[in-house]
């Protein structure tokens, strides 16, 4: 049980340059969710998503833009990435909110991401 | 707006006393909270959660304490060990699947 991984660890993108952030999940989680991170900040809600085939913007959307096909993925896309995108970027998954754990969120290892 | 504020982002303890952890929220329907313990490099681990409908959980050395007419929600390691040294999270449900996370407590075990 590999719990939540996420690729690829550490990223450089150039200026205008896409890439997408690969995250899966083995835990049949319905619920999965992308966040950021910048320093000395606490973590932001990007997207998320409730099923396969459904998705819902956060806090901090602009910019990104994601796909749930299966229940065990959930890639997230950057397109022509600008500076202010650098940051460390987390993957969650959970079960739905009003279950046992209050929808416990279980967390990848993070993707680190400097634009330059 | 759901805030939940996490007001001291530091916080140095003695090995073997008593650390408090505490984050303060705003607003208060069908909320529970979660706490969440992160080392460098790696993604937040679950610590421990409490529903709104109890005052008190407690999991080991691990206790949360809510205080809903303050709204104010506390963590307690007692006793506090050097594998404690991460920043602490602090996170709030409302009733739907997001969460808000406070900007976090860098808890620093001196041995």
């Amino acid at each position: 049980n590999a719990g939540v991984t996420q690729t690829p660890k550490f990223r450089i993108l150039k200026i205008g340059q896409s890439m997408t952030l690969q995250c899966a999940q083995d835990m049949n989680h319905n619920y999965m969710y992308w966040y950021r991170q910048d320093p000395g900040m606490g973590l932001k809600l990007i997207y998320y998503s409730v099923g396969a085939g459904i998705t819902d913007k956060g806090e901090v959307p602009n910019g990104y833009n994601v796909s749930r096909s299966t229940t065990e993925d959930f890639p997230l896309r950057l397109e022509l990435a600008a500076p202010s995108q650098t940051s460390v970027y987390f993957c969650a998954s959970s079960f739905p909110p009003f279950t046992d754990d209050l929808g416990t969120q279980y967390f990848g290892p993070g993707t680190r991401l400097l634009v330059l | 707006d759901q805030q939940v504020k996490q007001n001291s982002p530091s916080l140095s303890v003695q090995e073997g006393r008593i650390s408090i952890l505490n984050c303060d929220y705003t607003n208060s329907m069908f909320d529970y909270f979660l706490w969440y313990k992160k080392y460098p490099a790696e993604g937040p681990t679950f610590l421990i959660s409490i529903s709104s409908i109890k005052d008190k959980n407690e999991d080991g050395r691990f206790t949360v304490f809510l205080n809903k007419s303050a709204k104010h929600l506390s963590l307690h390691i007692v006793p506090s060990q050097p594998g404690d040294s991460a920043v602490y999270f602090c996170a709030r449900g409302f009733g739907n699947e997001k969460l808000t996370f406070g900007t976090g407590t860098r808890l620093t075990i001196i041995p």
